[in-house]
């Protein structure tokens, strides 16, 4: 069965980076592209942007453009999403989220989420 | 961020039909398609439909999607306690960056 396990949660300093990963099993992960949304309390989930599971390919959400970078290891599955300069406003919980390459635009399977809380 | 706009709440007892909608624009519903995601807080949203009314296997026949020039709306039919949740729209908006938008949210609340 499709699974998309997460890292676990982290508490940063303002200023500083954060790197979530995300494994996935159960399916080709060359053949899917893995989504990141981010949810901070009362609020609506929020895009960051999406990487190629097969060709690395990038999109970012302009908002995190230039704080976020998208990589994928292949080989080991595994889905990263690292955070710079990080503010409070970066408190949130982030989630990965599985979109096949070809069809209609699908975020069907998700990772369990990270909390990220950005404290002094 | 684009904003695609949901009511805030939504309720209705048992069995009861409840309908949420999702109003856009002409960059985001009007041009692409739309999906609608289940959340419980605290765990990972679950996708309920995409393509405006596609239901992932798994997903009961209760929940059903529709859209209609910049406007879309989800409806549970034979609504059930374990309905209560929030529920979010989502598309792609391309009106500044090709951004995937979310909605505003519904909580759902069973009475």
């Amino acid at each position: 069965q499709v699974q998309l396990v997460q890292s676990g949660a982290e508490v940063k300093k303002p200023g500083a980076s954060v790197k979530v990963s995300c494994k996935a099993s159960g399916y080709t992960f060359t053949g899917y592209a893995m989504q990141w949304v981010r949810q901070a309390p009362g609020q609506r989930p929020e895009w960051m942007g999406w990487i190629n599971g097969g060709n690395s390919n990038t999109k970012y959400s302009q908002k995190f453009q230039g704080r976020v970078t998208l990589t994928r290891d292949a080989s080991a599955s595994t889905a990263y999403m690292e955070l710079s300069s990080l503010t409070a406003e970066d408190t949130a919980v982030y989630y990965c989220a599985r979109e096949p390459l070809v069809g209609a635009t699908q975020f069907d399977y998700w990772g369990q989420g990270t909390r990220v809380t950005v404290s002094s | 961020q684009s904003v695609l706009t949901q009511p805030p709440s939504a309720s209705g007892t048992p069995g009861q039909r409840v309908t949420i909608s999702c109003s856009g624009s002409s960059s985001n519903i009007g041009s692409y398609s739309v999906s609608w995601y289940q959340h419980f807080p605290g765990t990972a949203p679950k996708l309920l439909i995409y393509n405006n009314n596609q239901r992932p296997s798994g997903v009961p026949d209760r929940f059903s999607g529709s859209k209609s020039g910049t406007s879309a709306s989800l409806a549970i039919s034979g609504l059930q306690s374990e309905d209560e949740a929030d529920y979010y729209c989502a598309a792609w908006d391309d009106s500044l960056s090709d951004d995937y938008v979310f909605g505003t949210g519904t909580k759902v609340t069973v009475l």
